[in-house]
């Protein structure tokens, strides 16, 4: 699928529920990204690591986190403090100076109950 | 920080005609400029893509040019056919000094009627 495997397709989570989105690549891309795509909108960064057992936050971290132990996987937790989690996530990966561009993951379409 | 600026937000034309997606970019370090194509609910992906050292490339119906003392690149699709009906988003490369991650646009909705 592309070399970037996400899951779960459609997630569905309850109020004050963590939940966690997998990102696995085997493209042995040093750097990965997760994004959140709301609809009609553009990409907006959560966090992105270069580097295993780094990583940096980007412009909407607040209510998320994230860890890379292992290079081919960088999952996103979802956590009771995103208060507005409903949206379409997108993980990518690329080489550390991204001079190939993103391949991107099919999603996980987080739908708040 | 670095910023791309991407216009216009939405683009409609009728179906055989040309459309023109522009980007301009802040990072005189950018040296990469992608661009993606995201067909509703689906991933982005890679359509056409063009170096620093390069004005201008084609590929088919799709062509991308680049100005880089002015820092505006722009995507050209001639013939346009409904199936090109999706979002565009263009990308610039943010230098060393921030990492070398992508920088994305706005994005673009193209549509097509026929």
């Amino acid at each position: 699928d592309g070399g970037i495997t996400q899951s779960p397709k459609y997630l569905f989570r309850k109020e004050g529920q963590n939940v966690t989105l997998s990102c696995e690549q085997n493209l042995n891309h040093d750097a990965m990204y997760w994004y959140r795509q709301d609809p009609g909108q553009g990409l907006r960064l959560i966090y992105y690591s270069q580097i295993v057992n780094d990583f940096q936050k980007g412009d909407i971290a607040e209510g998320y986190s994230v860890s890379r132990e292992k290079k081919e996987s960088f999952p996103l937790t979802v956590t009771s403090a995103q208060k507005n989690p409903t949206a379409f996530y997108l993980c990518a990966s690329s080489t550390r100076d991204s001079s190939y561009g993103y391949t991107f993951g099919s999603g996980t379409r987080l739908t708040v109950v | 920080g670095e910023n791309v600026e991407q216009h216009p937000s939405t683009l409609s034309v009728q179906e055989g005609d040309s459309a023109v997606i522009k980007c301009t970019y802040s990072d005189s370090a950018s040296n990469y400029f992608p661009w993606y194509k995201q067909e509703l609910g689906k991933r982005p992906q890679l359509i056409i893509d063009i170096r620093s050292n390069v004005g201008e490339k084609k590929d088919q119906r799709i062509a991308v040019t680049l100005n880089k003392t002015a820092k505006h690149f722009s995507l050209h699709i001639t013939e346009t056919q409904p199936e090109d009906s999706a979002v565009y988003f263009c990308a610039a490369s943010s230098g060393p000094s921030n990492t070398g991650k992508l920088i994305f646009g706005q994005g673009t909705t193209l549509q097509v009627k026929p």
